[in-house]
């Protein structure tokens, strides 16, 4: 597709449901990352794929997140027994270097309320 | 303290006033500056980039940074109605490749 991705755009979990958040970067992309951003913050990193590799998830803040990109493509972002404080917008990015920031693309996020 | 530190604002600047939007970061290894615009409900729009000390420009903008003082800034000329947003400050690091967000400074211009 032309941008970043992401389904479902908006979520709303019970307590203690398991979600999963999908991300489908721009064709060809070998980045990918994973950020949450929380009301009135900027986005904190959660975990960064290089093709298939996930190598770096220093940001997840638990283990009740998980990632996989098995293919080097298509990503998800699994939340189990999901809590108030994963209320958040889950924003998906992807690059077509190995660095960031001037080619990285942000996709429109997943909207995720727990209640 | 934070990594990266930002006004939280709000700033309301009147249209065609500069806007000057600050930012501090910690990590002195930092090597990589960004600027992001963000829009309420959207995604962060990158609007500039700048790597060495100085100024750098771009149409209506200008980033300037000082890595002796940890400062970058974004100016904006002439700000328009249309540039009302959360500007979001970010740094990479070392041989970190993800950015680190300032937690942005929410910018209103006023018709």
């Amino acid at each position: 597709g032309a941008g970043v991705s992401q389904s479902p755009r908006y979520k709303v979990a019970k307590r203690g449901q398991d979600v999963a958040l999908r991300c489908d970067p721009i064709s060809g992309h070998v980045s990918l990352f994973w950020y949450q951003q929380a009301l009135g913050q900027g986005p904190e990193f959660l975990t960064y794929f290089q093709n298939e590799a996930q190598l770096d998830k220093s940001g997840l803040p638990s283990d009740r997140f998980f990632a996989e990109r098995p293919e080097g493509s298509v990503s998800t972002l699994k939340i189990q027994r999901t809590q108030q404080e994963d209320s958040a917008v889950y924003l998906c990015a992807s690059s077509n270097r190995d660095n960031s920031g001037n080619t990285i693309y942000f996709g429109e996020g997943s909207w995720l309320t727990v209640v | 303290q934070k990594e990266v530190e930002q006004n939280s604002g709000p700033l309301s600047v009147p249209e065609g006033a500069i806007a000057s939007l600050n930012c501090t970061y910690s990590d002195r290894g930092s090597q990589s500056f960004f600027w992001y615009r963000q829009y309420s409900g959207k995604s962060p729009e990158l609007i500039m980039f700048i790597y060495s000390n100085g100024d750098k420009e771009d149409g209506r903008f200008t980033a300037q940074l000082n890595k002796a003082s940890q400062y970058v800034s974004l100016l904006i000329r002439d700000s328009q109605p249309s540039d009302s947003a959360t500007y979001l400050c970010a740094v990479t690091s070392g041989s970190a490749r993800q950015l680190t967000f300032g937690s942005g400074t929410q910018l209103t211009v006023l018709p």
